[in-house]
């Protein structure tokens, strides 16, 4: 079955940065985009950018562009997202998701708290 | 960017029929998509495309809808169906989520 196994929770300090990681399984890695989405209480759900897999081309929300970096290393399934220049409005659960025809499938979301 | 505008709440009683609204600022075609969120819990997909429903999903759950203006619709609620229910549109870019309908069993 299909599985989205995000890392582990991050506490982290404004200005730096944090890489998350979700690793794919039960399914060809290469043959879905996937998705990377930010979850706060105070603006919801915010979709973040998509990387092609098999490509590693990718779209970027414009509000993002400069924060988010996707990536993917296709021997191992998984797909990363890093975050820079944190700031505590970084704060919050964000998700990987495949696509298709909707987000499909959702990883468990990690948690990234931005604090000093 | 395109707005999606829900409702912030419903209460409803086991065994009665609930639609959830969600208005688009713009046509997005039927390139609509319903999720549930339980807290604490993931989103999942319940209907793609509008009205699709998603496999696994209980057929109490169905979507109607195209251009600005959609529906989710579930007959009959049970007590199981307490949560935030999301519209997504996947039309225009950037994709983006409505602000969420928290439906309470009582």
């Amino acid at each position: 079955q299909v599985q989205l196994q995000q890392s582990g929770a991050e506490l982290v300090k404004p200005g730096t940065s944090v890489k998350l990681s979700c690793k794919a399984s039960g399914y060809t890695f290469t043959s879905n985009h996937m998705n990377w989405i930010k979850q706060t209480t105070g603006q919801g759900l915010e979709w973040i950018g998509i990387i092609n897999p098999g490509s590693g081309g990718t779209s970027y929300n414009v509000k993002f562009k400069g924060k988010a970096t996707l990536t993917v290393d296709k021997s191992s399934s998984t797909a990363f997202m890093q975050l820079s220049s944190l700031t505590p409005e970084d704060s919050a659960v964000y998700y990987c998701a495949r696509w298709h025809e909707g987000f499909a499938y959702w990883g468990q979301g990690t948690l990234v708290t931005v604090s000093s | 960017d395109t707005v999606l505008t829900q409702s912030p709440a419903l209460a409803v009683s086991p065994g009665e029929r609930v639609t959830i609204s969600c208005r688009a600022s713009e046509s997005v075609s039927t390139l609509m998509h319903w999720y549930q969120q339980k807290p604490g819990q993931q989103p999942t997909l319940l209907i793609y495309l509008a009205s699709n429903l998603e496999s696994g999903v209980p057929a109490r759950f169905s979507g109607s809808g195209s251009g600005t203006d959609f529906t989710l619709t579930i007959d009959p609620v049970e007590a199981d169906d307490t949560a935030t229910y999301y519209c997504q549109q996947s039309w225009n870019d950037p994709f983006t989520f409505g602000s969420g309908t928290k439906l309470e069993i009582k």
